[in-house]
C-alpha cells in the first residue's frame, strides 16, 4: 500500500516567517491532499492538486506537485497563529480508493 | 450546503464494555462515508468505508464493526471495547462515484479505562 512520509514531524517558527512542509510518496500520486487540523476537531480540507507541476494557493498558503507526482511542499507566507495547528497530506492510491494519510506535521507559531 | 455531525463528542466507557458512534451527513445524496482513527503517534487510519447502504469494507481486523442502514448515517460498533480501542474517530464523506476531496466531521474522542 502506499505511504507518505511528512517532514519534520514538528515546526516551532517565529510569527512572520516563511515555512515549507513537505510529503513524500513511495508511488505516483493520483491526487494529493492538504489538510489543517486543530487539537481535538476535524480536519479541514485546504486544497488538492492532480497534476504534475501543479500549483495551488490559498490566502498565504501555496501547495505544488512535483512533475513526477511523487512529492508535495506546503509553504505559508508569513506565518501567522492562526496557521498554528497539524498539517496532514493524503493521498489518492488509484481514482476509487480511500485516501491514506501521512502522519502529519506539527506546527506552532510563536510570537 | 453539505454538513457531517458526529456524536457523542467525547466518551468514557469501561473495557469489556459496548460501542456505538454516529455518523450523519445532510446535503447530499449516496455519499461515500469513512471511519478513521486517529491514535498518537500514528497518524489517521482508515477502519471502514462504505460506498452505499449495506456496503461496508473493513481495512484493518479488529474488534469494531460498521453498519450504514441509511443511505446518510454510518454507525461504528464494539461489542466488547479493548484499551487499544481508545484514540479519536474521524468520520468522513465525499461525493459518490470515485473517491475525491473527502470532508471530515468533528470528531468523537473516545478513552476506554
Amino acid at each position: 500500500s502506499q505511504e507518505l512520509e511528512q517532514s519534520p514531524q514538528s515546526l516551532i517558527v517565529q510569527e512572520g516567517k516563511n515555512l515549507t512542509i513537505n510529503c513524500t510518496s513511495s508511488k505516483t500520486l493520483y491526487g494529493l491532499y492538504w489538510y489543517k487540523q486543530k487539537y481535538g476537531e476535524g480536519l479541514i480540507f485546504l486544497m488538492m492538486l492532480q497534476k504534475g507541476g501543479e500549483e495551488k494557493s490559498h490566502e498565504k498558503i501555496t501547495a505544488k506537485l512535483d512533475e513526477k507526482k511523487q512529492q508535495s511542499s506546503l509553504h505559508i507566507t508569513a506565518s501567522q497563529p492562526s496557521h498554528a495547528g497539524i498539517y496532514l497530506c493524503g493521498a489518492d492510491q488509484s481514482g476509487n480508493t480511500p485516501l491514506v494519510f501521512g502522519k502529519g506535521t506539527r506546527l506552532s507559531v510563536i510570537a | 450546503s453539505q454538513t457531517i455531525h458526529q456524536w457523542p463528542a467525547t466518551l468514557v466507557q469501561p473495557v469489556g464494555s459496548p460501542l456505538s458512534l454516529e455518523c450523519t451527513v445532510e446535503g447530499t445524496s449516496n455519499p461515500n462515508l469513512y471511519w478513521y482513527r486517529q491514535a498518537a503517534g500514528r497518524g489517521l487510519q482508515l477502519l471502514f468505508y462504505s460506498v452505499g447502504i449495506g456496503q461496508i469494507s473493513s481495512e484493518v481486523p479488529q474488534n469494531l464493526s460498521a453498519s450504514r442502514p441509511q443511505d446518510r448515517q454510518f454507525i461504528l460498533s464494539s461489542k466488547k471495547l479493548l484499551l487499544s480501542d481508545s484514540g479519536f474517530y474521524l468520520c468522513a464523506w465525499s461525493v459518490g462515484g470515485g473517491v475525491g476531496t473527502q470532508y471530515f466531521g468533528p470528531g468523537t474522542r473516545l478513552l476506554v479505562l
